[in-house]
């Protein structure tokens, strides 16, 4: 049980595309998943929280603009990269979590994105 | 502020041999806490995690971790390394209100034969 899957599990694109990254908790309701960004040899770094049915609370440093999420469901959220540059290329992870009271999150299997 | 700490930014053991990685938090209640393993490329795996119930956790893989309360420390150890348990390992800890995971910046463990 508690499977977070992501899609795709890598990505190309020319700078200036936009790119949409999907995450799913495959067979539990998520109130509340991570994003997060991990730079080569580094530990993850957060970017946003999202619950379901409101607006991401962003990390300060991060542009919501750049970096948009949607959790329009207890099983999906979204994070696009707008106008993506080649300094966004990371790899991208996101985690979920039943609900506030579990503190546990389980973790997708990220997405490598590379901007040309 | 609360705060998590791994010791060590590199460890390498032979196979065979016993796994330590380090991980010391500060915190003025007492935390939950995990260790997490990432492989190359791959995301994080629950090994562990402690939530008061007992102070030795055993996890999987034959890992486990013994939280100390005087220490601040939640250490991981396994008796024998295999080439497989190479990876990046991660000591994490809830932060107060359960809204965010707060990371150590991780531990490398290379296993050579």
């Amino acid at each position: 049980g508690a499977v977070v899957s992501q899609h795709p599990s890598w990505v190309i694109c020319k700078s200036g595309t936009s790119v949409k990254i999907e995450c799913r908790s495959l067979d539990f309701q998520a109130t509340t998943m991570f994003w997060y960004r991990q730079f080569p040899k580094q530990s993850l770094m957060l970017m946003a929280t999202s619950n379901e049915g409101s607006k991401a609370t962003y990390e300060q440093g991060v542009e919501k603009d750049k970096f948009l999420i949607n959790h329009a469901s207890l099983t999906l959220s979204t994070l696009t990269v707008t106008s993506a540059h080649p300094e966004d290329s990371s790899f991208y992870i996101c985690s979920a979590r039943v609900d506030k009271g579990h503190n546990e999150q389980f973790f997708g299997p990220g997405t490598r994105l590379t901007v040309l | 502020a609360q705060s998590v700490t791994q010791l060590d930014s590199h460890v390498s053991v032979s196979e065979g041999t016993p796994v330590l990685l380090r991980c010391n938090y500060s915190s003025s209640y007492s935390p939950s806490l995990f260790w997490y393993v990432q492989h190359p490329n791959k995301g994080l795996q629950l090994l562990l995690k402690y939530t008061s119930a007992a102070t030795l956790v055993k996890g999987i893989n034959g890992f486990e971790a013994e939280f100390k309360k005087s220490e601040t420390s939640f250490h991981l150890t396994k008796p024998s390394a295999h080439m497989s348990d190479a990876a990046e390992y991660f000591c994490v800890a809830p932060a107060r209100g359960y809204n965010k995971l707060i990371f150590g910046a991780g531990t490398r463990l290379a296993v050579h034969p």
